[in-house]
C-alpha cells in the first residue's frame, strides 16, 4: 500500500513569495500531523488534525503559517511572505487515528529553500 | 527548552558490536517513548516504541530500556549491521498528541 506522499519534493522560492505544500496521507489514517526539520536538529511540531479540524495548532511559528485538511484527506501547508529563516524541510505524518502509542507514519517531505 | 535531548551528536562502531543511543527527557507526563530511523532525503521511519509502564522492549535486534526514575531511554542495536547507518531520532508522546523529538544522533557502523 501506498504511503504518505509530499509534494513537491523540493521548492526553491524567493524571500516574500508564498508557497504550498502539499501531504497525502495513507488512505483510512484520520489524524495528520505537520512537523519542521532545521538543518541538524530533530523534527519539530506544527499542527496536527483529526479528521477536518486543526486540534493543535500551538506549534506554528506565526500567524505567515496556515495549514487547511478540508476533505478529511489530503492536507496542505501554505507559507505568506516568506522568509529566509523558513529555509528547512517540512514533514507530514498520519495515524490511523490519534494513536495512544504515539506512532506515526512519516512522507519523505519537501524541502523549502527560500532565497 | 528542549525536552528530549541526545547529546551524542554521533556514534561510530564496528559492524558485529553493540550500538548504544541515548536519550534524556525532561516532561515526566510523557507515556510512550519511540525511535525513528532517518536516512538521507527519507522521512523518519518507526523503529520501537516502548510505554512508560514498562522499563525494556525488544525486537530482533532492538532492543529499547526506559529508566523512569533518571528520566532516560537507551536504544541497543546487536549485533550492529553496516545497514543501520542513519540517523536515529529518540521521541516522546503524551496521550497519543504531537512527538517530540531529540536532535538526532548519526550511527555509522564500520565493515
Amino acid at each position: 500500500g501506498a504511503g504518505v506522499s509530499q509534494t513537491p519534493s523540493n521548492k526553491v522560492t524567493e524571500k516574500g513569495k508564498y508557497v504550498e505544500l502539499r501531504c497525502d496521507p495513507i488512505s483510512g489514517h484520520t489524524a495528520l500531523y505537520w512537523y519542521r526539520q532545521s538543518l541538524g536538529q530533530g523534527p519539530e511540531f506544527l499542527i496536527y488534525f483529526q479528521g477536518t479540524g486543526a486540534a493543535d495548532d500551538s506549534g506554528l511559528p506565526n500567524d505567515r503559517f496556515f495549514a487547511v485538511r478540508p476533505e478529511g484527506s489530503v492536507s496542505t501547508l501554505k507559507i505568506q511572505r516568506t522568509e529566509r529563516g523558513d529555509s528547512a524541510v517540512y514533514l507530514c505524518a498520519s495515524s490511523p487515528t490519534r494513536d495512544s502509542k504515539g506512532t506515526q507514519y512519516f512522507g519523505p517531505g519537501t524541502r523549502l529553500l527560500v532565497l | 527548552d528542549q525536552q528530549v535531548k541526545q547529546n551524542s551528536p554521533s556514534l561510530s562502531v564496528q559492524e558485529g558490536r553493540i550500538s548504544i543511543l541515548n536519550c534524556d527527557y525532561t516532561n515526566s507526563m510523557f507515556d510512550y517513548f519511540l525511535w525513528y530511523k532517518k536516512y538521507p532525503a527519507e522521512g523518519p521511519t518507526f523503529l520501537i516504541s516502548i510505554s512508560s509502564i514498562k522499563d525494556k522492549n525488544e525486537d530482533g535486534r532492538f532492543t529499547v530500556f526506559l529508566n523512569k526514575s533518571a528520566k532516560h531511554l537507551s536504544l541497543h542495536i546487536v549485533p550492529s549491521q553496516p545497514g543501520d547507518s542513519a540517523v536515529y531520532f529518540c521521541a516522546a508522546s503524551r496521550a497519543g498528541n504531537m512527538l517530540t523529538f531529540g536532535g538526532g544522533t548519526r550511527l555509522m557502523v564500520k565493515p
